[in-house]
């Protein structure tokens, strides 16, 4: 089965920036998407089919997706950007979203 | 305001059944793909299974394949997912989602609350 790999974690010093990657197979082929999580809350979307933001999202948020990686970069890192951040792909009709990195801002 | 709200979870033993509801409003729920996707408690994001827009297709994780169906009521505006032979490691959140889907993949871009199912003796 497809897998998607995913550092469990990532910490940057506030307003740097962020860079969390998202590994599979000829990932790059596909489409990724990226979800933000705080604890106890329900996921969000911050970018989809590779590099699109939805209404709402900051632009320090941007998405790339080549080879066999996609990333997910945060420009001018905030506190509030400290969560859980998932990727996801599709294989044939499967969703699959990477184990998640925790992004702390310190 | 979109909204999607779910309900039905709670504690059930191992092998029993469970069905869980989402209601949607504030959307067109009759043009949308819709998804479940479960969390276990202090675990990662985990797809489980989608619908099409008239609920004539459905695909689904391999781990519940043949245990959990999922259905829809466009009249009612409402998703469902059937569980059945729960198991332990079926225990997590379970939300319910919008889906945008392409011919080759999804994104997610409206969640719920989600909703807590705990199977255990």
């Amino acid at each position: 089965s497809y897998e998607l790999t995913q550092p469990p974690s990532v910490s940057v010093s506030p307003g740097q920036t962020a860079s969390i990657t998202c590994s599979g197979d000829k990932l790059g082929d596909k489409y990724a998407s990226w979800y933000q999580q705080k604890p106890g809350q329900s996921p969000v979307l911050v970018i989809y089919q590779d590099t699109k933001r939805p209404s709402g999202i900051p632009d320090r948020f941007s998405g790339s997706n080549s080879g066999n990686t996609a990333t997910l970069t945060i420009s001018g890192t905030q506190a509030m950007d400290e969560a859980d951040y998932y990727c996801l792909a599709w294989d044939i009709s499967a969703g699959v979203f990477g184990g998640g990195t925790k992004l702390t801002v310190l | 305001e979109v909204r999607l709200v779910e309900s039905g979870g709670g504690l059930v033993q191992p092998g029993g059944s469970l069905r869980l509801s989402c209601a949607a409003s504030g959307i067109p729920f009759s043009s949308n793909w819709m998804h479940w996707v479960r969390q276990a408690p202090g675990k990662g994001l985990v797809w489980v299974s989608r619908i099409n827009t008239d609920g004539s297709s459905a695909d689904y994780a391999d781990s519940v394949k043949g245990r959990f169906t999922i259905s829809r009521d466009n009249a009612k505006n409402t998703l469902y997912l059937q569980m059945n032979s729960l198991r332990a490691e079926d225990t997590a959140v379970y939300y319910c989602a919008r889906g945008h889907c392409s011919s080759t993949s999804c994104h997610f871009d409206c969640w719920g609350q989600g909703t807590l199912v705990t199977v255990s003796s």
